[in-house]
This record gives C-alpha cells, structure tokens and sequence, in this order.
C-alpha cells in the first residue's frame, strides 16, 4: 500500500496568511494526488486534482503543485472559511490512501 | 442538484451484521464508480472500499481493514449504492461516507477524484 505522510499535522496561522501543506508518497504517484478539504461535522470538499487543477467553484487563493513523491498545498491570503483539516489522497492505485490531515488552526 | 444520502447506521454489537444504503439523485447513478469513505471519532478519513459501474463489470476493490468481512453492490435501476459489513469490529466504529468517483485522463493515463459526498452516517459497534 502506498502511505500518505502530511505535515505538519496542526499549522496555526492568522487571516491574510499565505501557508503550505506537504503531503508525501512512500512511492511515485506521478501527479495523480487529490487534495479535500474538511470542516467539523461536515463531509470532505474537493479542492484540488491531478495534483494542480482547481475543482470547479474552488477560490484561485488555493493551489497544489509536485509530482512524484512531494506534493504542496498553499492557500494565500487566509479567509475566516480557511480554517478546516485538510487531506491528501493519492488516486494512482488501490487502496486509495488518505494522507491523516493538516489542521489549519487560528492563531 | 447532485445528491447522495447514506442511511442504516446505527447501534451494533460486535459480531452482527449492518447494511448501509446510499441513494444517489442529481446524475445517472450508472455511469459512476461509487466508492465508500469512513472516518473514525476525531481520525482522518480511511477508505473502504468501491465498486465500479455496469461498463466496468462492476468489480470491487477494498481496503485491507475490511476485505473478506465488508460487500459493496449496486442497484441501477433503483440509484442506490450498498455496503453490507459483517463481523463486525469496535474498531469499524465511524462515520461512513459515500462519494462519486469522476474519471478524468491526464498525461496519457486516468485517474479519479471524489468531487461529491453524501452527509455521512455513524456507526457504532458496541456492546
């Protein structure tokens, strides 16, 4: 199975912040890497897939980047709504590996 | 609108058996891969397992955690998605989340995303 390593596991940060989230594969995932976002009691959303491309709806302050085995999510300019977990997915082969999530925190 | 709605979780003891459906609306429930999503109290998300559509055989595929013990099927004509557990564990204990797998191509390959999930539903293994 490949593993999904994130980190850091809790990133506090202040709105208008920029902050990057790094998900690692324990093997190539080429750039077949999905990133979701969670809010408490609510189900995942899907920000970004094929590493880079921005799910339709998304805001343009999020973006992903990598290929390979490194991957990156960096939000610019934090908004209130930012402040969720967030998880990476790797989409290259079964089972479909979740990273364990990033808790973006108010600081 | 695109719609998935799990029912059927709830109490269970340890050992018994518990189905949970997922009924889809918004798009034709046929053409998509469904897969099966849990999340443990205050854990991240761990995936379960998936069946594809009618045009892909509707084969199956499944997280170690749960293979030999957990079944998806799928009903077309009625747009609803099953997941039948059995041998219950406490450690299958979770919120169960049902997703639309979209199939896209990308550097002559393809791959997929979860772009729609249903609202979830608890289960609770316990005696």
């Amino acid at each position: 199975d490949i593993q999904m390593t994130q980190s850091p596991s809790s990133l506090p940060a202040s709105i208008g912040d920029t902050v990057t989230i790094t998900c690692r594969a324990s093997q190539t995932i080429r750039r077949y890497l999905n990133w979701y976002q969670q809010k408490p009691g609510k189900a995942p959303k899907l920000l970004i897939y094929a590493a880079s491309s921005l799910q339709s709806g998304v805001p343009s302050r999020f973006s992903g980047s990598g290929s390979g085995t490194e991957f990156t999510l960096t939000i610019t300019s934090l908004q209130p709504e930012d402040f969720a977990t967030y998880y990476c997915q790797q989409s290259y082969s079964s089972p479909h590996t979740f990273g364990q999530g990033t808790d973006l925190e108010i600081k | 609108e695109v719609q998935l709605v799990e029912s059927g979780g709830g109490l269970v003891q340890p050992g018994r058996s518990l189905r949970l459906s997922c009924t889809v609306s918004g798009f034709t429930f046929g053409d998509y891969a469904i897969n099966w999503v849990r999340q443990a109290p205050g854990k991240g998300l761990e995936w379960v397992g998936f069946i594809r559509s009618k045009a892909y055989g509707e084969t199956t595929d499944y997280a170690t955690s749960v293979k030999g013990r957990f079944t998806i099927s799928r009903d077309d004509s009625k747009s609803i998605a099953y997941l039948q557990m059995n041998s219950l564990k406490t450690e299958d204990t979770a919120v169960y989340y049902c997703t639309r797998q979209t199939t896209y191509y990308y550097d002559s390959g393809t791959s997929y995303y979860f772009d729609y999930w249903g609202q979830g539903t608890l289960v609770t293994v316990s005696s």
